[in-house]
């Protein structure tokens, strides 16, 4: 079992339309990346989270620390938009910091 | 633009010939991480260096795989006696030492073993 699991895998949505991303983790973890990642292309940091929330433009993130659970969404959604999502969680080890990453949803916005 | 290069961007091989892809972190990033991505899946871990020590090996790193960092800058990554299960997208990444935990990918190393 992944430590990280992302729903859903597959998401086709309208411009305009709101997004939700989910992502729920199995381990300790001291921080939570949303990460973008376009077709052909290298994978950006969206954000950092430890707790609570952040919002970067129309990119909104949650995390509940004590459900282990985070959201990702995305208001007005446009079709700049589309690329694989991933979440990955940051945890530490003795050797450091280790990163777990989820399998990624694949967002197509449809103009 | 990240600030982390890697290189060659693609590389199309000959089952059993050897590879090696560079990876140029960002100049103050202490942390160096090398991750495979195959297609439908995200990042797995392969290694990690602080430094130049090599801190954690994967068990997906087999022997045919090595990696170094020198001078604790660029890191390479070689492939010996490729197969084709090796086809893959090979992510650099790199994390300031004691750190935000923010990660900066490269664009990747795009491997075909034919």
């Amino acid at each position: 079992k992944n430590e990280v699991e992302q729903s859903p895998q597959n998401l086709t949505a309208q411009e305009g339309e709101f997004i939700t991303i989910n992502c729920s983790y199995s381990v300790g973890i001291s921080a939570l990346h949303w990460l973008q990642q376009h077709p052909g292309g290298g994978i950006v940091s969206l954000f950092m989270l430890s707790s609570g929330k952040k919002k970067h433009g129309r990119l909104i993130a949650t995390i509940n620390i004590q459900e282990k659970h985070s959201s990702l969404h995305i208001t007005a959604s446009h079709p700049r938009d589309s690329a694989v999502y991933i979440c990955a969680v940051r945890k530490w080890m003795n050797t450091g910091n280790q990163f777990y990453f989820g399998t990624g949803t694949s967002l197509t916005v449809i103009p | 633009d990240t600030g982390v290069s890697q290189d060659p961007r693609h590389k199309i091989t000959k089952r059993g010939q050897n590879v090696t892809f560079r990876c140029d972190p960002i100049s103050e990033h202490n942390r160096l991480y090398w991750y495979r991505q195959t297609l439908g899946q995200g990042p797995e871990f392969l290694t990690y260096f602080q430094n130049e020590a090599q801190l954690e090996k994967s068990r997906l790193l087999s022997d045919r795989f090595s990696a170094e960092r020198p001078k604790g800058s660029f890191s390479t990554l070689e492939i010996q006696r490729t197969e084709q299960g090796d086809s893959a997208m090979y992510l650099c990444a790199s994390v300031r030492y004691a750190n935000t935990g923010e990660l900066f990918f490269g664009e990747g190393s795009r491997l075909t073993v034919l």
